[in-house]
């Protein structure tokens, strides 16, 4: 069965950086993209972008390029975000989620990671 | 390019039907049939429940059902139980390997 685990809650100090990582189970983790998606305390979700588990490419979405990054490690079928120079706004639920075979819908999601950016 | 629009809230009693619209425009719900439906319970992941704008994945409900017209896309949840009230997302590809969410309803049962 596909599993998506995220890392744990993060607090973390304006300016400083953070990486949430995705671990993903269940399936070959090169044939399926990896989508990011944000979801600010009390509001909607927000498509961050994906990166292309074959080729490594990124796909950032407006808004989300310049301090965000995303990242594999294929030998251990790990996604990675990494956000830096951190600001209050940055405060959110980072979620990772699997495209589809189909490729135009998430079909499995990680629980979510609480990134708290605060002095 | 901009969230799709929902209205921030519905209601149904139980038993009957809700429908929750989404509107985006040519850029995006208008030109692809690539229009995905999220459920979200509070403190928890989403979860697909539509896709391509009418398929629904295996073991999801034939309560929940999808349409679109024009640059508005719907979903539909008939009989309506209580693990139905939710927070509900729709998505589009909108092109050049780009995707955007709608900025949610939340489902109230009565």
């Amino acid at each position: 069965q596909v599993h998506l685990v995220q890392s744990g809650s993060d607090l973390k100090k304006p300016g400083a950086s953070v990486k949430v990582s995705c671990k993903a189970s269940g399936y070959i983790f090169t044939s399926y993209s990896i989508n990011w998606v944000r979801q600010a305390p009390g509001q909607g979700l927000e498509w961050m972008g994906w990166i292309n588990t074959n080729t490594g490419n990124p796909t950032y979405a407006q808004g989300f390029t310049g301090r965000f990054v995303f990242s594999l490690d294929t030998s251990v079928t790990t996604a990675y975000l990494q956000i830096s120079s951190l600001e209050a706004g940055d405060t959110a639920v980072y979620y990772c989620a699997r495209a589809s075979d189909t490729w135009y819908e998430l079909d499995y999601w990680g629980q979510g990671t609480l990134v708290t950016v605060s002095s | 390019q901009s969230a799709l629009t929902q209205p921030p809230s519905a209601s149904g009693s139980r038993g009957q039907s809700v429908t929750i619209s989404c509107t985006g425009t040519s850029s995006d719900v208008g030109t692809y049939n690539y229009v995905s439906w999220y459920q979200q319970h509070p403190g928890k992941a989403p979860k697909l429940i539509i896709f391509e704008v009418s398929k629904r994945p295996s073991g999801v409900p034939n309560r929940f059902s999808g349409s679109k017209s024009g640059s508005t896309a719907s979903l539909t949840v008939s009989g309506l139980q209580a693990e139905d009230e939710a927070d509900f997302y729709c998505s589009s590809y909108a092109g050049n390997y780009n995707w955007v969410f709608g900025g949610g309803t939340r489902v109230t049962v009565l």
